[in-house]
């Protein structure tokens, strides 16, 4: 079976401060993990995913994130946060047929 | 290319009413999930379907139903609401479903029971 957890419910960094999202896995197959953020009344919006190659996967709005097998770990981090970083953000293994998330964690960017 | 669409945007609804929410899935896609989000919770996955058929459920009761039209897009009926049931509901599309093919999603319907 698959699944994530996400460490820390809320995250809150200075603006231009690294962000630093926590993901651990558990997977009896090869996983393919990916993160999704959710702004306000919106749906999910794919940042980045990891299936195979490459441990470091840059995504988009300048995040990335590293697969650690021996971690079991699919952290995600930003160098410099942005105001409009402000939002929940969902780690996910993918299942048989179905995405499998953590329960989220909302960041909080302060000026 | 057109997204994911899902309608209506919201709905209120009572106890015990029946509710239908459908989803337009992204061009050239064949695959439809949807999630169930209660406030403050991440997506739970309700079923899947692809090519028509129903490839997947979740641990939803059977009053939770859908449905794939040839076009490839999609319904999620629920019958006999329940308070619990009120949740943002997300469609999500996919070019296949192999764990590696990325999921879309909509925007969601925001469903409230009463």
């Amino acid at each position: 079976a698959q699944s994530v957890t996400q460490l820390g419910s809320h995250v809150s960094v200075s603006e231009g401060a690294l962000v630093l999202l926590r993901c651990n896995y558990s997977s009896s197959v090869p996983p393919y993990l990916f993160w999704y953020v959710q702004y306000p009344n919106q749906g999910l919006q794919l940042l980045l995913k990891y299936t195979t190659g490459a441990t470091l996967v840059k995504g988009i709005n300048g995040f990335e994130a590293e697969f650690k097998k021996s971690e079991t770990s699919f952290h995600l981090t930003k160098p410099s946060a942005h105001m409009s970083d402000a939002a929940e953000y969902f780690c996910a293994v993918s299942g048989d047929n179905d995405m499998r998330f953590g329960a989220g964690t909302r960041l909080t960017v302060k000026p | 290319e057109t997204g994911v669409t899902q309608s209506p945007t919201h709905l209120i609804k009572t106890r015990g009413q029946q509710v239908t929410l459908r989803c337009s899935s992204q061009s050239g896609h064949n695959t439809v999930s949807w999630y169930q989000q209660a406030l403050g919770q991440g997506p739970q996955f309700i079923f899947q379907y692809y090519r028509e058929e129903e490839n997947g459920r979740g641990n939803f009761p059977p009053r939770f139903s859908g449905l794939q039209f040839p076009n490839y897009s999609s319904e999620l009926n629920v019958n006999a609401l329940e308070l619990d049931d009120s949740a943002l509901y997300l469609c999500a599309s996919s070019a296949g479903q192999r764990r590696t093919d990325t999921q879309y999603f909509g925007p969601g319907t925001r469903l409230t029971v009463l």
